[in-house]
């Protein structure tokens, strides 16, 4: 299937201070990229769709200004968490599909803010 | 809306059992459905898919799905069930037109005992 890669697959940071993610599809174009968040032992939460070259739709109770999503191009997303705190540790996953088939996923990043 | 449902959180199967993993949807369109596995800490990887055709579809690892529009479920099934199965899995749906969002079940465990 195609590839994915999502990077950092970890990162540790201190509160206050913001990290970002990257989300790449590295054999297909991606018209839309998805963001996941998972808690231990959960299923995923969609936090927002993105699509190449327009401002990304959040799900509700996701702070757009606290997550940063930016979708340049039809292979590159980017997460950024704002301002992290404790309680924004969390597995963050990336997805890429393109116009209707299944998505792909990256292997995940696991933040933990302290 | 769209929604997925996995009533079961866990189901256990000795090794050369058959297995059956439940997901049932709704939809306002024509769905398209997915299966994904998850190891610990890693991303998700695909199975299988259903889009249009024949109801039952083969994916990877020996597993099947059938599609029942009519019970709107898309059960996971394997005939011969390997303690290498036990993972995760998640079912998750599309609603047709366009980039719409992927939306996952809740998730099943799969164990299975030697």
């Amino acid at each position: 299937g195609a590839v994915v890669s999502q990077h950092p697959s970890w990162v540790i940071c201190k509160s206050g201070t913001s990290v970002k993610i990257e989300c790449r599809s590295l054999d297909f174009q991606a018209t839309t990229m998805f963001w996941y968040r998972q808690f231990p032992k959960q299923s995923l939460m969609l936090m927002a769709t993105s699509n190449e070259g327009s401002k990304a739709t959040y799900e509700q109770g996701v702070e757009k200004d606290k997550f940063l999503i930016n979708h340049a191009s039809l292979t590159l997303s980017t997460l950024t968490v704002t301002s992290a705190h404790p309680e924004d540790s969390s597995f963050y996953i990336c997805s890429a599909t393109a116009m209707n088939t299944e998505a792909f996923f990256g292997q995940g990043t696991r933040l933990t803010v302290v | 809306a769209q929604s997925v449902a996995q009533p079961e959180d866990q189901v256990n199967v000795a090794e050369g059992n058959p297995l059956t993993v439940k997901c049932t949807y709704s939809v306002s369109g024509n769905p398209y459905l997915f299966w994904y596995v998850q190891y610990p800490n890693r991303g998700l990887q695909f199975l299988l898919k259903y889009i249009t055709g024949d109801n039952l579809v083969k994916g990877s690892y020996g597993f099947e799905a059938e599609f029942n529009k009519s019970q709107t479920s898309f059960h996971l099934k394997k005939p011969s069930a390997l303690v290498s199965d036990s993972a995760l899995y998640f079912c998750a749906v599309r609603d047709t037109g366009g980039a719409s969002k992927i939306i996952f079940g809740s998730g099943t465990r799969l164990s299975i005992r030697p």
